[in-house]
């Protein structure tokens, strides 16, 4: 089955730099790739996706990546806010099948 | 509208009990997920239920568990004579995945915290 990993676990940035978060997935059947916010206490919130027939998609401040040859995507956050601090979760899931593969999560926060 | 609710929002148990979680999902939404979530840890799929088809029950990790969904609507996730491993918060999310061209969107409930003694 799809197996994702995620890197950092932790992330600590200055407000205004920029941050991001990896995850590579071993299932090239994998097709569609979201990215989920978890505020402290709060539930998951997603904020932004992929598919796998496109490279990058951006929404304002946030962007991710995909290298489906590498089987890897990022996020990236730019010009950070302490708002930003949060739990960040990726997700695969194949083309086949219902489940999604979550990362463990990377602890972000943005020093003021 | 409203979106997807959980009770209860906390549960503390007796190793041994049976308990049961509740999940209202989004009105119209036809798929509905549970995971478990540990401190640090990832979401982990438990199950999933799209319409009247057959649920998706490979993530549950033992006979323990079990889970069902009336009318197409609610769904409870029971755990039977709890273990202290048992203890995470308990997910639900609901999405309109599965009908022709909706999103793979999923939203999440509050989550229940189950604390297993």
């Amino acid at each position: 089955g799809e197996n994702v990993e995620q890197h950092p676990s932790t992330l600590s940035v200055q407000e205004g730099d920029s941050a991001v978060i990896k995850c590579t997935y071993s299932d090239s059947a994998s097709n569609y790739f979201p990215w989920y916010k978890q505020e402290l206490g709060k539930r998951p919130q997603l904020i932004i996706d992929i598919r796998s027939n496109v490279g990058e998609k951006k929404d304002q401040r946030i962007a991710v990546t995909l290298n489906k040859t590498a089987k890897h995507f990022s996020l990236h956050i730019t010009e950070t806010q302490p708002e930003d601090s949060a739990v960040y979760f990726c997700a695969a899931k194949p083309n086949t099948g219902n489940q999604f593969y979550f990362g463990t999560g990377t602890s972000l926060t943005v020093i003021p | 509208g409203a979106g997807v609710s959980q009770s209860p929002s906390n549960k503390v148990t007796e190793k041994g009990k049976d308990v049961e979680l509740r999940c209202d999902p989004i009105s119209g939404h036809t798929a509905l997920y549970w995971y478990r979530q540990s401190l640090g840890q990832g979401l982990e799929f438990l199950i999933y239920f799209q319409g009247n088809s057959a649920p998706d029950k490979s993530g549950l990790p033992s006979d323990r568990f079990s889970a069902e969904r009336t009318g197409g609507s609610v769904s409870t996730l029971t755990i039977q004579r709890t273990q202290q491993e048992d203890s995470a918060v308990y997910l639900c999310a609901s999405s309109l995945m599965g009908l022709a061209g909706s999103s793979y969107e999923q939203y999440f409930g509050p989550g229940t915290r189950l604390t297993v003694t």
